[in-house]
């Protein structure tokens, strides 16, 4: 099955800085990457997401880059502010039969500081 | 956040006993997911559902069952045989249908169960 790697497991930046985080997937018949966002004890919500036909999208301070090739995608935050504090997933979707399962990372503690 | 709801927030479970959490979902979404998550890790999927009375087991459905009756309910009973049950369950639900590969995924507030 898929295999979803995401690294780093905690990242502290400064209020301003940018923020990376980095995927990888095992299964090359993945095609859609979502990053979801989840603060504690709370749901995780999607924040962008990409196909396997696309190489980048962005969103405003947000932006997803995906590398087909190499089976590596990633999240970039840009201008970080103290509400980015929270968890971030990858996950990579890979159609079976008739239904979609979606294989997580296992996520990135991102501690944005003043 | 409305759409997709879970209850109940908090269940506490004696060791022995099945327990079941309930989804229900108003987006007419024909997919239903249940994923578990424990402390520090990622979404782990146990089943997911693609349309009434048919439902698949994912990556670790050992110990939990599922029914799927109605198209807006995806029932799921944690029996005695899931020897490590507490965790933080997660329901989610798409469109399903052709385009499913690339819907989105709305997630539920979750259940958090402990076996005490």
């Amino acid at each position: 099955g898929e295999n979803v790697e995401q690294h780093p497991s905690t990242l502290s930046v400064q209020e301003g800085d940018s923020a990376v985080i980095k995927c990888t997937y095992s299964d090359s018949a993945s095609n859609y990457f979502p990053w979801y966002k989840q603060e504690l004890g709370k749901r995780p919500q999607l924040i962008i997401d990409i196909r396997s036909n696309v190489g980048e999208k962005k969103d405003q301070r947000i932006a997803v880059t995906l590398n087909k090739t190499a089976k590596h995608f990633s999240l970039h935050i840009t201008e970080t502010q103290p509400e980015d504090s929270a968890v971030y997933f990858c996950a990579a979707s890979i159609k079976t039969g008739t239904a979609s399962k979606l294989t997580f990372g296992t996520g990135t503690r991102l501690q944005v500081t003043l | 956040d409305g759409g997709i709801t879970q209850s109940p927030k908090y269940l506490f479970r004696k060791e022995g006993q099945n327990v079941t959490l309930s989804c229900e979902q108003n987006l007419n979404h024909d997919a239903m997911y249940w994923y578990r998550q424990d402390p520090g890790q990622g979404l782990r999927l146990i089943y997911y559902s693609q349309i009434v009375n048919d439902f698949q087991k994912g990556d670790i459905a050992e110990g939990y069952s599922v029914s799927r009756e109605k198209k807006e309910s995806f029932p799921l009973t944690v029996t005695s045989a899931q020897k490590n049950p507490t965790a933080f369950y997660l329901c989610a639900s798409n469109g399903g249908g052709p385009h499913l590969r690339y819907n989105e995924q709305f997630f539920g507030p979750g259940t958090r169960l402990t076996v005490l």
